[in-house]
């Protein structure tokens, strides 16, 4: 079935930096979402993707969708202590209007 | 506007009693999604329903579970009888009709002794 990987698993990096993590599959996505989750709450959209090739930025934030529509990346900038979290990319199952959710990037600040 | 509400937000039970986890949509929200979270298996899609009715409830893990969705604006999962291994989180989502982005509650934590 389609699975979504998610790279890296965790990172641990210092405030200011910028942060880049991918997501990928063996299988064509048309969407790609990118979503934060906050320890004790549920996971917030951050951005949505919908062509191929597409760049979409959220203040801070920035994702693209791949040409081959099997990965996507999502991009920090200038990283603060609240962009702590853990990062999931999600993609529709084809056919259906449920997503499959990719195993999730967690980040460390260290201040 | 007030975003997918969850009640309650902590339950903790013992092994064999029923549990009913509550969900109310975002107003003019036509699909709803139940979600279990753990560390193990991560998020994991229970079931959903649009416009009210069930469409996919392959993500169920056995009978002991069940979801209705009675109106627009509500929806429980309810777990008869419960076991600890149902001790997660358990998200509702919902989106618009055709609509890929979903949005979460804050979720209900499940603890089963």
């Amino acid at each position: 079935g389609q699975q979504l990987n998610q790279s890296p698993q965790s990172m641990f990096i210092q405030e200011g930096e910028d942060v880049s993590m991918n997501c990928t599959s063996s299988s064509i996505f048309n969407t790609w979402l990118w979503y934060k989750q906050d320890p004790g709450e549920g996971p917030v959209l951050l951005i949505a993707l919908y062509k191929a090739g597409e760049l979409t930025s959220n203040g801070r934030l920035t994702a693209q969708f791949g040409i081959t529509r099997k990965d996507s990346f999502l991009n920090i900038s200038a990283s603060i202590p609240s962009d702590v979290g853990i990062y999931f990319c999600a993609g529709p199952i084809q056919g259906a209007q449920k997503l499959v959710f990719g195993q999730g990037t967690r980040l460390t600040i260290n201040p | 506007d007030a975003g997918v509400i969850q009640s309650p937000r902590h339950e903790v039970t013992e092994m064999g009693q029923e549990v009913t986890l509550r969900c109310k949509p975002i107003s003019g929200h036509n699909s709803l999604f139940w979600y279990r979270q753990t560390m193990m298996r991560g998020l994991e899609l229970l079931i959903y329903f649009n416009n009210n009715v069930p469409i996919d409830d392959s993500g169920m893990p056995e009978d002991r579970f069940s979801a209705k969705m009675p109106n627009a604006s509500f929806s429980t999962l309810k777990i008869q009888p419960s076991e600890p291994r149902d001790s997660a989180v358990y998200f509702c989502a919902s989106t618009r009709a055709a609509s890929y982005e979903q949005y979460f509650g804050p979720g209900t934590r499940l603890t089963v002794t």
